[in-house]
């Protein structure tokens, strides 16, 4: 079945530095999506991508989904400490409904 | 924006008991809700996807008579986990779709997810 894998695991960054995941599904997908869940709290969606090559900015953040819609990858700008948090990446499952396959998160800490 | 909502937040039973977990969408329709379970520091699993006024879709692996699911209306889901035991531990979490509009819009795929319900059985 359709899997999304993404890399890294963990990131530690210091306060001002960039920090880039990188999503990739083992089949095309119709949309990407990105959400970012802080220590003990609940996902909260981000962005969807739906175009091929399409790039989408928020303020510091950019998320790009490749041409041929099977990668994606998110970048942030000069981190701060208030981007620490688990940021996922998730595709369609396939078939007639909407369920999701989420990747297994990027972890990421930033230090002040 | 679209908020959903989770009761508790927070139970802890004894082993054999049944725990029911509510799961609402606030402010917009909800035709599909989806069911997550996640254990620390890992990824959120689906467990199983839930259609207003039909049976809800299980995943592979996940068993429908312990993990029962039931969408009445189109604001309400809930899952009852019967007879918990210990392994039944982890966080729960809800997600609703907004059914509004088309894909890339609001209302595309992209869901909504309550703030997650900390199962722990003793």
């Amino acid at each position: 079945g359709q899997q999304v894998m993404q890399i890294p695991q963990y990131q530690h960054v210091q306060e001002g530095e960039d920090f880039t995941t990188y999503c990739n599904s083992s089949t095309t997908l119709s949309n990407i999506q990105w959400y970012k869940q802080r220590p003990g709290g609940h996902p909260v969606f981000l962005i969807q991508l739906v175009k091929s090559g399409e790039v989408k900015k928020q303020k510091r953040l950019t998320f790009q989904f490749g041409e041929a819609k099977k990668n994606s990858s998110l970048h942030i700008t000069a981190t701060q400490t208030t981007d620490v948090g688990t940021y996922f990446c998730a595709g369609p499952k396939g078939g007639s409904g909407y369920a999701l396959n989420f990747g297994k998160g990027t972890s990421l800490l930033v230090t002040p | 924006g679209a908020v959903v909502s989770q009761h508790p937040s927070r139970v802890i039973c004894k082993s054999g008991t049944s725990v029911k977990i509510e799961c609402r969408s606030l402010d917009f329709q909800a035709t599909t809700m989806f069911w997550y379970r996640q254990f620390p520091k890992q990824s959120l699993m689906l467990m199983a996807t839930s259609n207003e006024g039909s049976k809800a879709t299980y995943e592979q692996g996940v068993e429908k008579d312990k993990f029962l699911i039931n969408h009445a209306s189109l604001t309400l889901s809930t899952l009852t986990v019967t007879s918990a035991h210990p392994e039944d531990s982890s966080f729960y979490i809800c997600s609703a779709r907004d059914g509004r509009g088309r894909p890339g819009e609001r209302g595309g795929h992209e869901q909504f997810f309550g703030p997650g319900t900390r199962l722990t059985v003793l």
